[in-house]
């Protein structure tokens, strides 16, 4: 089945722990990208790579780091989580050339 | 740079009613236009897209949404509504000249069905 996987899905963790959040995608896609959903503000992008070892900053990159050695993976880092951190992460995939973009389920992060 | 806007925060409606969902950009160009669904605890679901040709577009689960350039809207609408589409709406915007390709969602609309 083609998907987008992300884990975990639920985190809590403390401020300050170093914390990694998985994404893979079984479909070859080029494109992959993180988003960030918080209330009332929708989903902002946080990092974009359009291929493997291509990377660069969405809209709210601070805080955050991402790698693409490989193209199915594209792990998020949070090298030292703090409470503004806290909210519902998708990691999401698409072709090279084609517009639609393909959500994984969520994981959702609680920063104490 | 591109923008949405979903003027409505939270909706009701009776099953069985019909449904609009409005949704404004802002783009200098023809921009791509998506709506997702994002189920309780689920993720972000592809509802329908319009990227060029016919303005009515027709989605999954019974959903059809119209651009009008003229108003720079994208609205999302169905006929009859049912229990199961309560959940939250989100309109997108990608565009076309942009390397990062990020879509760029509203702040979403919160469906409540009323038996």
């Amino acid at each position: 089945e083609a998907q987008v996987t992300q884990n975990p899905r639920y985190l809590i963790t403390v401020t300050g722990k170093k914390l990694t959040v998985t994404c893979s995608q079984n479909m070859n896609h080029e494109y992959m990208s993180w988003y960030r959903q918080d209330p009332g503000l929708g989903l902002r992008q946080i990092y974009y790579s359009m291929n493997v070892e291509v990377t660069d900053k969405g809209d709210v990159p601070e805080g955050y780091k991402v790698s693409r050695k490989e193209k199915r993976n594209f792990p998020l880092i949070l090298e030292s989580p703090s409470p503004n951190q806290t909210s519902l992460y998708f990691c999401a995939s698409r072709p090279s050339g084609v517009e639609t973009q393909y959500f994984g389920p969520g994981t959702r992060l609680l920063v104490l | 740079a591109q923008s949405v806007t979903q003027p409505d925060i939270h909706i009701t409606v009776s099953e069985g009613a019909s449904l609009e969902l409005r949704c404004n950009y802002s783009y200098g160009a023809t921009p791509y236009l998506f709506w997702y669904v994002q189920s309780p605890g689920q993720g972000l679901q592809l509802l329908l897209k319009y990227f060029s040709g016919d303005t009515l577009v027709q989605g999954i689960k019974g959903f059809e949404a119209e651009f009008k350039r003229s108003q720079s809207s994208f609205n999302l609408r169905k006929p009859s509504v049912h229990w199961s589409d309560a959940a939250e709406y989100f309109c997108a915007v990608g565009a076309k000249d942009t390397g990062r390709r990020a879509l760029t969602f509203g702040s979403g609309t919160r469906l409540q069905v009323q038996p």
